[in-house]
């Protein structure tokens, strides 16, 4: 159980064109899901947090209009990267939390991430 | 903001030996939850083990156990038997006091010799 996919795994875009990432938990409803951005070698950094139905929180420093995030259902959340620009490479991953399992609600399962490469 | 620290960048390991990856944080509150995650190669995030603050036995999964120290805001990972496939990035997150967001140390890379 506890299972959170993404799609695309990778992508390469031409500058200036949008992409969206999709990211769903399989078999358990999430209450909150997350988008996160790494870099190589670091850490992962929180964009933004979103909740089914309602307006993502998007964290400081990060700009909302540039990182759509749509969270249509309990299982579906969307980043779309609008205009990107060679500077949105990177490697982005979602997690939700809400799970039943072992984990309990506070713990958040990560999908397996998006490469994306933008020419 | 609260502060995680994963003192030692790089460790390695002889296969079937035991290692213990050290992190510290900072917290005002007094319940919370902690998390070691891994990541390897594939990059995919994984959860190794979980401690809720207001638990005072240490958690245990399988092969992996803590040593949680909530007055000196300390949560070590223990690796016993290490396996090849335990190499991999580790990263320790407490849940931010008051709120869903975990907060990620820098990480620690494990390196397992055969």
């Amino acid at each position: 159980g506890a299972v959170v996919s993404q799609h695309p795994s990778r992508v390469i875009c031409k500058s200036g064109t949008s992409v969206k990432i999709e990211c769903r938990s399989l078999d358990f409803q999430a209450t909150t899901m997350f988008w996160y951005r790494q870099f190589p070698k670091q850490s992962l950094m929180l964009m933004a947090t979103s909740n089914e139905g309602s307006k993502a929180t998007y964290e400081q420093g990060v700009e909302k209009d540039k990182f759509l995030i749509n969270h249509a259902s309990l299982t579906l959340s969307t980043l779309t990267v609008t205009s990107a620009h060679p500077e949105d490479s990177s490697f982005y991953i979602c997690s939700a939390r809400g799970s039943p399992g072992r984990g309990g609600e506070e713990t958040q399962y990560f999908g397996p991430g998006t490469r994306l490469l933008v020419l | 903001a609260q502060t995680v620290t994963q003192s030692q960048p790089e460790m390695s390991v002889q296969e079937a030996e035991t290692v213990t990856l050290s992190c510290t944080y900072d917290t005002s509150e007094s319940d919370y939850y902690l998390f070691w995650y891994k990541q390897p190669p594939s990059r995919q995030m994984i959860l190794v083990i979980r401690q809720e603050a207001y638990k005072q036995q240490n958690a245990t999964e399988n092969r992996f156990s803590v040593n949680f120290q909530k007055a000196a805001k300390s949560f070590s990972l223990k690796i016993s038997d290490s396996q090849l496939g335990d190499a991999a990035m580790y990263f320790c997150a407490p849940l931010q006091g008051g709120s869903e967001k975990l907060v990620f140390g820098k990480g620690m890379k494990l390196t397992v010799n055969p």
